[in-house]
């Protein structure tokens, strides 16, 4: 069955300290996203792409990137970690409008990275 | 102001109950219109979806769109303590907005036995 996963699942950085986390996709789809789920402000876009080498800026990208150098993987970056990126991170993937199977951009989610910034 | 906006409940209800959980938005670019339910510590999943405006019904579940008033509804009927989730409103536009979704900050449902 196709699936995304993240990796790791729960990580824990000092401030200042690079961290990539990892997705990656077997549904073959073009789109991917992260987003940041916070209490009160339910799921934020960090960062989407639309395919290989396309990468744009979501409503909290500052402080974040990715690279997306294959169909598969949307690693994402935090540069220096800060306390105010302690969350929970989801990685999610659609197919583009063109797919039948497509359902209003139904995005099909990873189980989540908790990463604490101590 | 969010460009949507969800009521965070928390929302408590007796098992069977008819439950009602409400967007609203402000941007009237949006046209593809769901509900994820999530799960504690789980990714969101696709529950309902609708394009544009009216009605759609899936067993226990009606999502309602009025763009117009730019309100959106999920109805649960005889709801069920397996309803117990997080409920998020997504929204997108079409053409280069295709799938990126925008979210309501979700809100909390627990349905008692």
């Amino acid at each position: 069955d196709a699936e995304i996963t993240q990796s790791p699942r729960h990580k824990i950085t000092e401030t200042g300290r690079q961290v990539t986390l990892a997705c990656h996709q077997t549904w073959n789809h073009n789109n991917m996203f992260w987003y940041r789920q916070d209490l009160g402000h339910g799921l934020r876009l960090i960062h989407y792409s639309y395919g290989v080498q396309d990468t744009n800026k979501g409503e909290v990208s500052d402080g974040y990137s990715v690279s997306r150098s294959n169909t598969e993987d949307l690693p994402l970056t935090l540069e220096s970690a800060a306390s105010s990126q302690t969350s929970v991170y989801f990685c999610a993937s659609s197919a583009g409008q063109a797919s039948m199977s497509s359902r209003g951009g139904e995005a099909f989610f990873g189980q989540g990275t908790r990463l604490t910034v101590v | 102001q969010k460009e949507v906006e969800q009521d965070p409940g928390p929302l408590s209800v007796p098992e069977g109950a008819i439950v009602s959980l409400n967007c609203t938005y402000s941007n009237s670019a949006f046209q593809y219109f769901m509900w994820y339910r999530q799960y504690s510590r789980k990714g969101p999943e696709l529950l309902m979806y609708t394009y544009s405006s009216g009605n759609k019904e899936d067993g226990r579940f009606t999502a309602q769109v009025d763009k117009s008033s730019k309100y959106i509804s999920l109805f649960i009927r005889d709801s069920q303590p397996s309803d117990s989730a997080t409920y998020l409103c997504a929204m997108s536009g079409g053409g280069t907005s295709y799938g990126k979704l925008t979210f309501g900050q979700g809100t909390i449902l627990t349905v008692h036995p």
